[in-house]
């Protein structure tokens, strides 16, 4: 069964601050895994995509890296600032076929001054 | 480019009666658009797959003939609650899915709405 686990639930953090979100994944064949910023009462907003053949992509100070051996990924945001407060959601999709992603739970992140 | 649109953003409506939920690509064609549940602190649940001009494909547990889907457009796709009872309260986003190949996969959210059901 594909399943995506992402940790930790919840993450609080002081402005300025780095932190580093995981998520772990089960989704085979892997075709691409998927970050998403979800606002409260908002639709996910997606910050990086990557294949198989990528180790890491970044937008602006979000850094994602794919370890497709170990089958995990990891959310690297740096300089947090309050508007990151968000929900952060891992989602992967299997190739060949079925196009309907798997989704992580999401991790709860809360950037306070 | 890949905007996605759905209205209204809010609705409360009284228990019994119907909501129309609409979800728009305003500047791509979707030949398939899906629609998600999300309950407060929880990730979203697919319900149903929609294609133009054919059937909705509804996930297990998800009643088809309270949550109806109608795909009539490449860029419209709406959804509509029939007989809301205060359970069906919930947060509902769609997206749509552009491309195809590789790129098939890639979708694209709608901002959600907001369903109160008294």
């Amino acid at each position: 069964k594909n399943q995506v686990e992402q940790s930790p639930q919840s993450l609080i953090i002081l402005e300025g601050k780095n932190c580093t979100l995981q998520c772990n994944y089960t989704v085979s064949p892997f075709s691409n895994l998927r970050w998403y910023k979800q606002d409260t009462g908002r639709g996910p907003v997606s910050l990086t995509i990557m294949t198989f053949s990528e180790n890491t992509k970044s937008n602006g100070r979000y850094t994602a890296t794919l370890d497709a051996d170990t089958k995990q990924s990891s959310l690297h945001i740096t300089a947090s600032q309050l508007s990151d407060s968000a929900s952060y959601i891992c989602v992967v999709s299997a190739s060949g076929g079925s196009y309907i992603p798997t989704f992580g739970r999401g991790t709860s992140l809360i950037v306070h001054p | 480019g890949a905007v996605v649109s759905q209205h209204p953003s809010r609705v409360i409506c009284k228990s019994g009666t119907s909501v129309k939920i609409e979800c728009r690509s305003l500047d791509f064609q979707a030949t398939t658009m899906f629609w998600y549940r999300q309950f407060p602190k929880q990730s979203l649940m697919l319900m149903a797959t929609s294609n133009e001009g054919s059937k909705a494909t509804y996930e297990q547990g998800v009643e088809k003939d309270k949550f109806l889907i109608n795909h009539a457009s490449l860029t419209l796709s709406t959804l509509t609650v029939t007989s809301a009872h205060p359970e069906d309260s919930s947060f509902y986003i769609c997206s749509a899915a552009r491309g195809s190949g590789s790129s098939y996969n890639e979708q694209f959210f709608g901002p959600g709405t907001r369903l109160t059901v008294l």
